[in-house]
Order: structure tokens, then C-alpha cells, then sequence
């Protein structure tokens, strides 16, 4: 079956300008997590949700930065107002209700703010 | 909170060869989780290995096996009989285990390249 995919899978934006990331889950996985990956560094957790609830948000390094999945499945992070140190690859990951330990990843969304 | 640490930023070896990758971490919990993923480069993250704090019994899965110290909190991987596709960064990383999912916590990664 498909596996999780991330649209687009690179984006420019000028600073100040507001960007959306899509991420499409497996089917069927009921949760879906995002993290920023800073170039050379690890992953960093932003938020996560349990179908369309919203139940950590704790990563989320400003009020710039905003996520949603209305149906509890596909999931949509919006950065307002673009800065340059926003400019990472943005990961979505998603599991099923049973195997919580096992997050599937997307290819990413490189994201480049000049 | 936890925190990962991978104190090793590149290592290099010959096809064939036996590379052992270091990983530390510092928590609190007495149950949870510890993973290595890959991320070749270019490519998607995919998981190598997966070990439960609550096993003693160290897990292998072909030629990547680990070595699980939970007193220490270490948690090494060991490829053997290295091969060319095995070239990537490698994340160790830490997840609770709670009911319900949980958010990953990754070191800072070891790039690894094999060599012909």
C-alpha cells in the first residue's frame, strides 16, 4: 500500500510570506505527528495529533507556526510570515492506534525561505 | 525531559568491515523505547531497529544488532558485514511508553559512509 506522502516536496518562499505543507497519513493510521529537521541535526518534534484532535502542540516553536487535520486524516502545516531560520525539512510520521511505537515517515518538505 | 546524544558526527569504513554506532540518552522513565532510523541521503526515514527498555535481551535484525546497556543508558548499533547501501545518517532515538501514541526524541545523528 502507499506509503505516507508529503506535498510539496520542496518550496522557496520570500520571508514574510505564509507557506502550507501537506502531509497525506497511511490510511487507516490514526496518528500523525510533525517534525522540523534543521539541516544536519535530528528531528525535532512540533505537534501531534490523535485523529483530528490536537493533543501536543508543545513543540511548536511560535504563533507563527500552525497545524490542523479537520477529518483526522489528511494534515495541513501552515507557517505564517516565513523567516530564514524556518528553513528546514518539515517530516510527517503517522501510526496505527495499535503500534504506536511504529512511526512511518514521508520524504519530507524541504523548505527554503530567502 | 529526555535528551539523545550521538557523540560520534561522521564515521567512515571499508565494505565489509563491522561498524559500531554510539548513542546515549538521559531519562527518568523506567519503561519506554529506543530506535535507530535511517535516512539515506535524499531518501525517506526508515526504521533499522527497535528495542524495549523491559527486554533484556538485546535486538537483532539481520546483520544490525544492538548493544542495550540500560544501566548505562547506551544503546549502540552494530552493522555487520558492512555493504555500499548502508551509506546514510543514522538517528538514534527515544520514545516513552505510555498508553497512546508518543512523540520521538533523536540525537543529532552519525553519518556513516561504507566505502568500496
Amino acid at each position: 500500500g502507499a506509503g505516507v506522502s508529503q506535498s510539496p516536496r520542496y518550496k522557496v518562499a520570500k520571508r514574510g510570506q505564509d507557506v502550507a505543507l501537506r502531509c497525506d497519513p497511511i490510511s487507516g493510521h490514526v496518528s500523525l505527528f510533525w517534525y522540523q529537521q534543521a539541516l544536519g541535526q535530528g528531528p525535532e518534534f512540533l505537534t501531534y495529533f490523535q485523529n483530528e484532535a490536537q493533543l501536543d502542540k508543545s513543540g511548536l516553536p511560535s504563533d507563527r507556526f500552525f497545524a490542523e487535520r479537520p477529518e483526522g486524516s489528511v494534515s495541513t502545516l501552515k507557517i505564517q510570515r516565513t523567516q530564514q531560520e524556518d528553513s528546514a525539512v518539515y517530516l510527517c510520521a503517522s501510526s496505527l492506534e495499535t503500534r504506536t511505537y511504529e512511526q512511518y515517515f514521508g520524504p519530507g518538505t524541504r523548505l527554503t525561505v530567502t | 525531559a529526555q535528551t539523545v546524544t550521538q557523540s560520534q558526527p561522521e564515521m567512515s569504513v571499508q565494505e565489509a568491515e563491522t561498524v559500531t554506532l554510539s548513542c546515549t540518552y538521559d531519562t527518568s522513565e523506567s519503561n519506554y523505547y529506543l530506535f535507530w532510523y535511517k535516512q539515506p541521503p535524499s531518501r525517506q526515514m526508515i526504521l533499522v531497529i527497535r528495542q524495549e527498555a523491559y527486554k533484556q535481551q538485546n535486538a537483532t535484525e539481520n546483520r544490525f544488532s544492538v548493544n542495550f546497556q540500560k544501566a548505562a543508558k547506551s544503546f549502540s548499533l552494530k552493522i555487520s558485514d558492512s555493504q555500499l547501501g548502508d551509506t546514510a545518517m543514522y538517528f538514534c532515538a527515544f520514545m516513552k511508553h505510555f498508553q497512546g501514541a508518543q512523540k520521538l526524541v533523536f540525537g543529532q545523528g552519525t553519518r556513516l559512509t561504507i566505502n568500496p
